[in-house]
């Protein structure tokens, strides 16, 4: 079964510091997202990124994170100066397009769990 | 804009006992809804889904919804756990439409002893 791939599996990272979190969708996939977990609270939208920009984001989105597809294959988000509130598991997700329910294809990766020290 | 509640925050369960997870949505349109679980130290994996039809869905592991649209509810339910259903709960909900996001709850730890 397709999978959405997700590295690193664990990044640890100085406050101040930038760090990329790479994604890579499924291939047929035209929909791509990232989401955010904190610890013992529930999974936050973070953006949704289609057709090479974004098309929705939450206010958690600020100037501090941007997103990237550099090429055919990788989805990137960036945060640019982290913060120690920054730590949380981040999913990247993907879907279809296209004809509706398109949702039948969301799926998930494996998360990069992101702490700041 | 849409919000769901779980109303469940911790639920502890022995084995075979039978389980039933409450799950409200607030979204004037038509939605999508998906009941997510997450084992421990393990990413999100999808439970079931519903887009439309038949409002009881059937999905993996054994696992059932029901969507009662007069009462925007979507209640998770089993009919006897086991000690591997041990996991967070999360109930989702999206507008039918391309693209949007996926609005969680705040999820439901279930505890199973065996």
């Amino acid at each position: 079964e397709p999978e959405v791939t997700q590295t690193p599996s664990h990044q640890v990272t100085q406050m101040g510091q930038e760090v990329i979190l790479r994604c890579v969708p499924i291939s047929n996939h035209l929909y791509f997202y990232w989401y955010r977990q904190i610890l013992g609270q529930k999974v936050e939208f973070l953006v949704s990124f289609y057709n090479n920009e974004i098309s929705e984001k939450s206010e958690i989105f600020d100037d501090q994170f941007s997103v990237e597809r550099p090429d055919g294959s990788n989805f990137t988000l960036k945060i640019r100066s982290t913060k120690l509130e920054d730590s949380a598991m981040y999913f990247c997700a993907s879907s279809e397009a296209g004809r509706l329910p398109h949702n039948y294809g969301y799926t998930f990766g494996s998360g990069t769990r992101l702490t700041v020290v | 804009a849409q919000s769901v509640s779980q109303h469940n925050h911790h639920v502890i369960l022995s084995e075979a006992a039978s389980l039933e997870l409450g799950c409200n949505y607030s979204y004037g349109g038509t939605v999508n809804l998906f009941w997510y679980v997450q084992y421990p130290g393990q990413h999100l994996q999808l439970l079931l889904k519903y887009f439309s039809g038949d409002p009881l869905v059937k999905g993996i592991k054994g696992f059932e919804a029901e969507f009662i649209k007069s009462k925007f509810s979507f209640n998770l339910r089993k009919p006897s756990v086991q000690w591997s259903d041990t996991a967070e709960y999360f109930c989702a909900v999206n507008a039918n439409q391309a693209g949007t996001a996926l609005i969680f709850g705040k999820g439901t730890t279930l505890s199973v002893s065996s």
